[in-house]
């Protein structure tokens, strides 16, 4: 079964500054990678998802991954962060014919003025 | 377009009683899922729906979880007897048939058993 592992619990970085989230899949075969964001007290909302093909992908609000096979990793960057990125940050991976996703524990971001 | 619909949002119990968490998805989407969120922790299923057939409910505790989807499109997720260990956020969230990994999440429930 696919896992996932988000190394970082908690990430502060400044307004303005680059961000950039780790994620790391297990995986026999291709997987399908999401990131997802979750402000407090709401649900998640999908960022951005890799199932093939260009393995850069661009995402919502500015945000951007790289699938990276060899690493067996999806990190999640944005060159950017307004305050208003201030939440969890979820990866997830799925497989082909296999509607069972899992997530990660997440990552907080906090975001200084 | 309406998002995935969930009541109530936040619900404190006693131990041992009964609590039932209403969703009501996207218009269309076939597949429900119901999730369970541990603090500081991801999303964990808790069962599938494809239209009213419960495919993956593998890691349902049966002995005290129950669920149903009536008509293939509201769902409720009930606890009874309900304990300390349950409290949590429950999520639902609902996607497309053509699409199982187009999924929109609900608000949630946060559950709290005192």
């Amino acid at each position: 079964a696919q896992s996932v592992t988000q190394p970082d619990i908690h990430i502060t970085v400044s307004e303005g500054a680059s961000l950039e989230l780790r994620c790391n899949y297990s995986y026999g075969a291709t997987p399908y990678l999401f990131w997802y964001v979750q402000s407090p007290g709401q649900g998640l909302q999908l960022l951005l998802k890799y199932f093939s093909g260009d393995t850069l992908v661009q995402g919502i609000k500015g945000f951007e991954a790289e699938f990276k096979r060899s690493q067996s990793s999806f990190n999640l960057r944005k060159p950017s962060v307004h305050w208003s990125d201030a939440a969890e940050y979820f990866c997830a991976v799925g497989a082909l014919g296999n509607n069972d996703m899992r997530f990660g524990a997440g990552t907080r971001l906090t975001v200084k003025p | 377009e309406a998002g995935v619909v969930q009541s109530p949002r936040y619900k404190i119990i006693e131990k041992k009683q009964p609590v039932a968490f209403w969703c009501n998805p996207i218009s269309g989407h076939n597949t429900l899922y119901w999730y369970l969120q541990n603090l500081g922790q991801g999303p964990e299923l808790l069962i599938r729906y494809e239209n009213e057939e419960a495919v993956d409910d593998s890691q349902l505790p049966k002995d005290r979880f129950s669920a149903e989807r009536l008509k293939g499109v509201d769902s409720t997720l009930k606890i009874q007897p309900a304990e300390l260990g349950d409290s949590a956020v429950y999520l639902c969230a609902s996607s497309p048939g053509s699409n199982p990994y187009e999924q929109y999440f609900g608000p949630g429930t946060r559950l709290t058993v005192t």
